[in-house]
């Protein structure tokens, strides 16, 4: 059973960081291209990047909001995706969701999802 | 980037009703079109992907069509668990990117 567990969530000063971690389980990591979505409260879903696989090059790609301060990692062998959030907005503020990129469906889609973790960014 | 632009924002219907949601892509996107459906407290689930195949698991009264910039997600016979919102994504390059979601509520 794919089982995505995120963790890490919290308040934060604007302009602080934070690190949200994504454990994976259930299927074989190091293949899987992964993605975070974020989910502002009372708002639509928002794509924040994605991460390939190191097979395919272990390249990154964000959406335009977040490129420069929040950075997608992997670990392959703890099977655990990473999101570094640095300089963090009031505008950061979601649930945060982590999801296999494409696990069993081509071509890509968010196939599986965490439960989500909330980042608050408030003074 | 490539804007999605999903109508209407909000439906109310009945159990039984034939339910229909649009979604137009700035631009041409082939058939990388998905659709999530997300219930209040949960996070979204895959009902359709490339436009037109169904997630495993999920109910045959969902369908998705079109191609190109204009798409659709059909509930054929709206069913109790049904009510939530609708969500398209386009998969064709990145940043990826969702409309702007449909809530089917109860008429």
């Amino acid at each position: 059973e794919v089982q995505l567990v995120e963790s890490g969530g919290g308040l934060v000063k604007p302009g602080g960081s934070l690190r949200l971690s994504c454990a994976a389980s259930g299927f074989t990591f190091s293949n899987a291209w992964m993605s975070w979505v974020r989910q502002a409260p009372g708002k639509g879903l928002e794509w924040v990047g994605r991460i390939k696989s190191k097979t395919d090059g272990g390249t990154t790609d964000y959406a335009a909001p977040v490129k420069g301060r929040l950075t997608i990692s992997r670990d392959d062998s703890k099977t655990t995706l990473y999101l570094q959030m640095n300089s963090l907005k009031t505008e950061d503020t979601a649930v945060y969701y982590c999801t296999t990129d494409g696990l069993v469906v081509v071509p890509p889609a968010c196939d599986y999802w965490g439960q989500g973790t909330l980042v608050t960014v408030s003074s | 980037d490539i804007q999605m632009t999903q109508s209407p924002s909000s439906l109310s219907a009945s159990v039984g009703d034939r339910v229909t949601i649009t979604c137009r892509a700035s631009q041409t996107i082939s058939s990388y079109l998905n659709w999530y459906q997300q219930k209040p407290g949960k996070a979204p689930n895959l009902l359709i992907y490339a436009a037109s195949s169904l997630q495993s698991g999920v109910p045959s009264r969902f369908s998705g069509s079109g191609s190109g910039t204009d798409f659709t997600l059909t509930i054929s016979s709206l069913q109790p668990e049904d009510f939530a919102t609708y969500y398209c994504q386009q998969s064709y390059s990145t940043p990826l990117t969702f409309g702007g979601g449909t809530k089917v509520e109860s008429k």
